[in-house]
């Protein structure tokens, strides 16, 4: 079935440093892919996201590219900041259904960024 | 912003006992809900597509009559796990989408940790 693999954490980093989270999927068909970041005691929210092979998905200086060759959409991000700290979630919609939709997740990965 | 209000946010139970959980959302109306369970180091896992005025639709391998679903209005669902065992310890998760706006994306609530002792 559809999955989501993300790398695992946490991963620490110190401020101004250049983040990439790699992300790959697996999936049948054409799927959109997001990026959730879930900041201490909130709720998941949409980072960004891209529909098609070759769109790059940016928001808060994060960006990522829909890599259909290599089924991946890795997050980064050129210079990060403490406020950055979070946990951060790789996911894709299902094949077939509206985009946003019945959305697979990976496991997440925590990043702690140091002052 | 829209957004979603889960309640409560943490709830430790007796093995046995039954726990209701509510999803609201506070800024718009939600056709549909959906609900994940997310275990330690583990991704969210869709349990159900809670829809209003009609039944939930489960994931396969969710039992229905454990974990109850209504969704009586279009800014209110329940999740209700009846008889409660520690295995079903985890953190459950709501989101919604607003019915009134195209492509509208996803709004999450912040999450239950329910713990059954």
């Amino acid at each position: 079935g559809d999955s989501v693999t993300q790398m695992e954490g946490p991963v620490t980093l110190s401020e101004e440093a250049f983040l990439t989270i790699n992300c790959t999927y697996t999936a049948t068909g054409y799927p959109s892919l997001f990026w959730y970041v879930q900041y201490p005691g909130e709720g998941l929210q949409l980072l960004l996201k891209a529909t098609k092979a070759d769109d790059k998905g940016s928001n808060k200086g994060f960006e990522a590219t829909y890599r259909k060759e290599t089924t991946s959409f890795h997050l980064e991000k050129g210079s990060v900041q403490v406020s950055d700290s979070a946990v951060y979630f790789c996911a894709l919609s299902d094949p077939g259904r509206n985009r946003d939709d019945k959305i697979i997740f990976g496991k997440g990965t925590r990043l702690h960024i140091l002052p | 912003g829209a957004v979603v209000s889960q309640h409560p946010s943490r709830v430790i139970c007796k093995s046995g006992t039954s726990v209701k959980i509510e999803c609201r959302s506070l800024d718009f109306q939600a056709t549909t809900m959906f609900w994940y369970r997310q275990f330690p180091k583990q991704s969210l896992m869709l349990m159900a597509t809670s829809n209003e005025g009609s039944k939930a639709t489960y994931e396969q391998g969710v039992e229905k009559d454990k974990f109850l679903i209504n969704h009586a209005s279009l800014t209110l669902s329940t999740l209700t796990v009846t008889s409660a065992h520690p295995e079903d310890s985890s953190f459950y998760i709501c989101s919604a989408r607003d019915g009134a706006i195209a492509n509208s994306p996803l709004h999450f609530g912040n999450g239950t940790r329910l713990t059954v002792t």
